[in-house]
């Protein structure tokens, strides 16, 4: 599957500061999925946005799914000590298999 | 719901032995389950898709006959790594959906260390 970007790599912030992290693609995605993987843990799924400009929030989150559906966003207000750990998008093809970007680990200082 | 076990959890093996990995979904019917390779610090790769009842879909350079993978019911994937050696070493996690293919829901995911 073609490699789906994610920037930054690796981001440190002091607890209360916002977090972004950004997923791109060089082609139009059908959708993105987010996901949450703990240190030693296993991914757990987020959201899934499917329409072009779609916003979803959770809490803290706000999800972005751009306009023309090669980029989204994932956004965190306030950060916390929980909110510790490696964020990925994830798009699924026409075959429906799912491929990962390559991730954001986030470090929260407290 | 939706809750997908692994086992085992993790497994140190020999050089040259086969080690059988297996993902079962508890509360739902996987109509179809995945398999992952992740090396530490690195994201999640696809290592092949399978369905219940047919054959596995293995993406390119994930060798078949050395990551066997059987599908044989709606709730239960092997995946065999045949004749192990270290740089196989590696978290191997299992994704299965239901009918509902938006969502896939993971297993804790199996550590291998091969000496």
């Amino acid at each position: 599957g073609q490699q789906v970007m994610q920037i930054p790599q690796y981001q440190h912030v002091q607890e209360g500061e916002d977090f972004t992290t950004y997923c791109n693609s060089s082609t139009t995605l059908s959708n993105i999925q987010w996901y949450k993987q703990r240190p030693g843990g296993h991914p757990v799924f987020l959201i899934q946005l499917v329409k072009s400009g779609e916003v979803k929030k959770q809490k803290r989150l706000t999800f972005q799914f751009g306009e023309a559906k090669k980029n989204s966003s994932l956004h965190i207000t306030a950060t916390q000590t929980t909110d510790v750990g490696t964020y990925f998008c994830a798009y699924t093809n026409t075959g429906n298999q799912f491929y990962f970007g390559t991730g954001t680990s986030l470090t929260v200082i407290p | 719901g939706a809750v997908v076990s692994q086992h085992p959890s993790w497994v140190i093996c020999k050089s040259g032995t086969s080690v059988k990995i297996e993902c079962r979904s508890l509360d739902f019917q996987a109509t179809t389950m995945f398999w992952y390779r992740q090396f530490p610090k690195q994201s999640l790769m696809l290592m092949a898709t399978s369905n219940e009842g047919s054959k596995a879909t293995y993406e390119q350079g994930v060798e078949k006959d050395k990551f066997l993978i059987n599908h044989a019911s709606l709730t239960l994937s092997t995946l065999t790594v045949t004749s192990a050696h270290p740089e196989d070493s590696s978290f191997y996690i299992c994704s299965a959906t239901g009918w509902s293919t938006d969502t896939q829901y993971f297993g804790p995911g199996t550590r291998l260390t091969v000496l």
